[in-house]
């Protein structure tokens, strides 16, 4: 079955700099990629999805990148911002078909003012 | 609805009692799944409805897990003589319906968990 690796578990950037997401998975027939944003006490929400058909994805100050040779995808966030500190995932799963959706275990990020 | 509910927010019981949990999807949501995300740890996979079919169970630790749900509703979520590393947020998520249709963005609607503490 699917596995989705995610790196950093923990990352602390500098307000304004940049922070960048990496995770990797396993099943070669995934071709959806969704990344989510959990903050403190909250559910999770969607922020960005890519889909295997393109090799990068922008709205406003994130970004997301896929290759799908080396079977992995990461997510960039520009000009950081206290809004920014949560946990991120990301998730892999096979849009054509009716399929779970297996996350990564999550980036704690923190902005520091 | 106007989102994902679920019941009981917070639930404490003794070891080795049943539980269960309650999620009402979105009405039309097609999709239903189910996580468990234990203290400062990531999404783990439960089970995956389709209707009221689970195509995919993989992801229930034990056969003291069981889920079901009635059509395109509402779902239930049981755990039978409970543990303490059951202890977690049980989170449920709903989606339009099956990848790959064109109504589906494949976004999953998260509800706002139900805790779960034994004791």
């Amino acid at each position: 079955g699917e596995n989705v690796e995610q790196h950093p578990s923990t990352l602390s950037v500098q307000e304004g700099d940049s922070a960048v997401i990496k995770c990797t998975y396993s099943d070669s027939a995934s071709n959806y990629f969704p990344w989510y944003k959990q903050e403190l006490g909250k559910r999770p929400q969607l922020i960005i999805d890519i889909r295997s058909n393109v090799g990068e994805k922008k709205d406003q100050r994130i970004a997301v990148t896929l290759n799908k040779t080396a079977k992995h995808f990461s997510l960039h966030i520009t000009e950081t911002q206290p809004e920014d500190s949560a946990v991120y995932f990301c998730a892999a799963s096979r849009y054509s078909s009716a399929s779970k959706i297996i996350f990564g275990s999550g980036t704690r990020l923190s902005i520091r003012p | 609805g106007a989102g994902v509910s679920q019941s009981p927010s917070n639930k404490v019981t003794e070891k080795g009692k049943d539980v269960e949990l309650r999620c009402d999807p979105i009405s039309g949501h097609t999709a239903l799944y189910w996580y468990r995300q234990r203290l400062g740890q990531g999404l783990e996979f439960l089970i995956y409805f389709q209707g009221n079919s689970a195509p995919d169970k993989s992801g229930l630790p034990s056969d003291r897990f069981s889920a079901e749900r009635t059509g395109e509703s509402v779902s239930t979520l049981t755990i039978q003589r409970t543990q303490q590393e059951d202890s977690a947020v049980y989170l449920c998520a709903s989606s339009l319906g099956r990848l790959g249709t064109v109504r589906n963005t494949g976004e999953l609607f998260f509800g706002e968990g139900s805790r779960l503490t034994v004791l």
